[in-house]
């Protein structure tokens, strides 16, 4: 069964910290792997996307990895900022074939970053 | 640019109501989407329109119908509600020619009592 499991559920750190986000799944045939950031009451908006031959990809204070040997794949978030209260979601692309209604989404990290 | 937008932000009916989302967006984006989101689960797809004129069953259709009206806009009918669809909506759109990115909706949170 194709999933998508991500950890921890939720993570509290102080303002100014690194913090490492993990995601692991079991999607096959894998096409890519994306993370999305979700504040409170919106919707989700991409950071990252990475396909199978990409290890890393950085977007600002974001760096995302991912090695398609052992499926998995982090988040790293430097210099944490109060704006980085959010849920983070995991998301990989079932290579089906076509581009339709193939996304495994895993159920998201809630960060909380404290002053 | 507006992105994708929908309507409305927040409703609550009563068991047995009807409705209907809206959700349109403004970047010429062929493929749109219906998710839902609840509690401790991440989202679930529930219809998808891959062009103009063309819907899918998603993975959790059931008591749901969709209308893909034109390329902008692709509507989400409720026509019996019940309190195991209290939930948020989201709509999404996808250009099927520049990239895998879906762009997201703000959601619409409803209420079923």
């Amino acid at each position: 069964k194709n999933q998508v499991e991500q950890s921890p559920q939720s993570l509290i750190i102080l303002e100014g910290k690194n913090c490492t986000l993990q995601c692991n799944y079991t999607v096959s045939p894998f096409s890519n792997l994306r993370w999305y950031k979700q504040d409170t009451g919106r919707g989700p908006v991409s950071l990252t996307i990475m396909t199978f031959s990409e290890n890393t990809k950085s977007n600002g204070r974001y760096t995302a990895t991912l090695d398609a040997d052992t499926k998995q794949s982090s988040l790293h978030i430097t210099a944490s900022q109060l704006s980085d209260s959010a849920s983070y979601i995991c998301v990989v692309r079932v290579n089906y074939g076509g581009s339709q209604g193939n996304l495994i989404f895993g159920k998201g990290t809630k960060l909380s970053v404290k002053p | 640019n507006a992105g994708v937008t929908q309507t409305p932000k927040f409703q609550v009916l009563k068991t047995g109501q009807s409705m209907t989302l809206q959700c349109a967006q403004d970047m010429n984006h062929n493929s749109m989407y219906w998710y839902r989101q609840d509690p401790g689960m991440g989202l679930r797809l529930i219809y998808y329109s891959a062009s103009e004129g063309t819907t899918d069953k998603g993975e959790v259709p059931n008591g749901y119908n969709v209308s893909r009206l034109n390329k902008r806009e692709f509507s989400l009918r409720l026509e019996s509600a019940a309190p195991s669809q209290t939930s948020v909506y989201f709509c999404a759109s996808r250009s099927s020619v520049l990239s895998y990115e879906q762009y997201f909706g703000p959601g619409t949170r409803l209420t079923v009592t």
